[in-house]
């Protein structure tokens, strides 16, 4: 695609509900990275994949989030029992490369998650 | 550990200025630095990526300036407009695949 998509664009839930967070990367980026921007605050990285691989999951603030990615393209972030502290800005981007100079970021919306 | 600094916090100043982002950084051993902005309620523009073996890149009336050895790299906005209000972020990479963020630098131009 032209850039990255996120989906959806906000998200309203329920304490203790699971929410599934989309991202599908610009076509060819073989990286994806998913990060986490809470109210007022930076960024907070999450996980990313090289592929379908996941080498570093240590972002991930807890064992109720999870990640994964399909086919090298589409990614979903799961958050099982969702908590009031979830609530943020949801961001994917993706590069072509990663660790080269070359891998410029690119980032999608981002997934609006509000938790009551 | 790498930790990133932008000065100033925020910043307003009237239409047509020219104006500077500092961003620093404590460790040089970067593979490069991108500068991007980022809209209220919006996600992350990239404006601007610096390899570590250049000194400067431009685009439009965007200029930044890398000194890695001196863990400094500088946003430079000519003609200042309305539509730059924005928070304008740098982040450098470093020797893994990660980036590291600074706070960012909230710009307001006033028309």
């Amino acid at each position: 695609g032209a850039g990255v998509s996120q989906s959806p664009s906000n998200k309203v839930t329920e304490k203790g509900k699971d929410v599934e967070l989309r991202c599908d990367p610009i076509s060819g980026h073989t990286a994806l990275y998913w990060y986490r921007q809470s109210l007022g605050q930076g960024l907070e990285f999450l996980i990313y994949f090289q592929g379908n691989s996941a080498p570093d999951k240590s972002g991930l603030p807890s064992d109720r989030f999870s990640a994964e990615r399909t086919g090298g393209s589409v990614s979903t972030l799961t958050i099982q029992r969702t908590q009031q502290e979830d609530s943020a800005v949801y961001l994917c981007a993706s590069s072509f490369r990663w660790l080269t100079n070359t891998g410029e970021l690119f980032f999608g919306e981002g997934s609006r998650l509000t938790v009551l | 550990k790498q930790e990133v600094t932008q000065i100033p916090a925020a910043l307003s100043v009237p239409e047509g200025e020219n104006l500077v982002l500092n961003c620093s950084f404590t460790d040089s051993a970067i593979y490069n630095l991108q500068w991007f902005r980022q809209d209220p309620g919006k996600g992350l523009t990239s404006l601007l990526l610096i390899q570590s073996s250049q000194r400067e890149q431009t685009s439009g009336r965007l200029n930044a300036s890398l000194d890695k050895s001196s863990g400094r790299s500088t946003l430079y906005i000519a003609a200042s407009q309305p539509g730059d209000s924005a928070t304008y972020l740098c982040a450098p990479r470093g020797s893994n695949y990660q980036l590291i963020w600074g706070a960012g630098t909230k710009l307001i131009i006033k028309p």
